[in-house]
């Protein structure tokens, strides 16, 4: 099934750490999407890319930084400054002109 | 302020019974709405967009200007449509704006 791989599907990180989750897409997509998800609250968008090398903050960005270096790869770190990480993290993309998105299986990050 | 609103955080119907999940929405300009679903252990994959104006798995959503709203409806439920159905918004950035989602329990 290719599309977005989003991995790992599981992540432990310490109190203080920083964390990457990883997000490919083999669709040549322009667009890339990192959303949260915490229950009751729905999807929130932390930060978006529309093309290579830009990306704009999304509504919940603090805590958070992207980078998009590649067309097809866009990683999302969850630093030590994100105060409540614990959460279930998923990655879209979508061709530009306003097409629908395309999601990943997600991320779940928790807290030891 | 842009907003999507599913009022409902769980619906249960039996099978066989009709099905209307609400969607209200908030927006200034000229709004493009689209329904996703995640069925158990599945991604979130888009189920409709009021653009097409299609039927997808017997279900249609009619965006209605006036009462600025998106309901998704189903005449006959079926058990394989339990499932966390989420309403959104795209803004003239393109971004989307979700909605905080409601759980559909379809009981046989």
């Amino acid at each position: 099934d290719g599309g977005i791989t989003q991995s790992p599907k599981y992540l432990f990180r310490k109190e203080g750490q920083n964390v990457t989750l990883s997000c490919e897409q083999n669709l040549n997509h322009d667009a890339m999407y990192w959303y949260r998800q915490d229950p009751g609250q729905g999807l929130r968008l932390i930060y978006y890319s529309q093309i290579v090398n830009d990306f704009q903050k999304g509504d919940i960005a603090e805590g958070y930084s992207v980078s998009r270096e590649k067309k097809e790869s866009f990683p999302l770190t969850v630093t030590s400054a994100q105060k409540n990480p614990t959460a279930f993290y998923l990655c879209a993309s979508s061709m530009s002109g306003y097409q629908p998105q395309h999601f990943g299986d997600g991320t779940r990050l928790s807290i030891l | 302020a842009q907003r999507v609103t599913q009022p409902e955080k769980l619906l249960s119907v039996f099978k066989g019974a009709p099905v209307e999940l609400k969607c209200n929405y908030s927006y200034s300009g000229s709004p493009e709405l689209f329904w996703y679903v995640q069925y158990s252990r599945q991604r979130l994959q888009l189920l409709l967009r009021h653009i097409s104006r299609e039927s997808i798995k017997g279900f249609t959503a009619d965006l209605n200007k006036g009462e600025t709203s998106f309901h998704l409806k189903k005449p006959f439920a079926q058990e394989e449509d339990s499932a966390m159905y989420y309403c959104a918004l795209r803004d003239n950035t393109d971004k989307l704006i979700f909605g905080t989602g409601t759980r559909l329990q379809v009981f046989p």
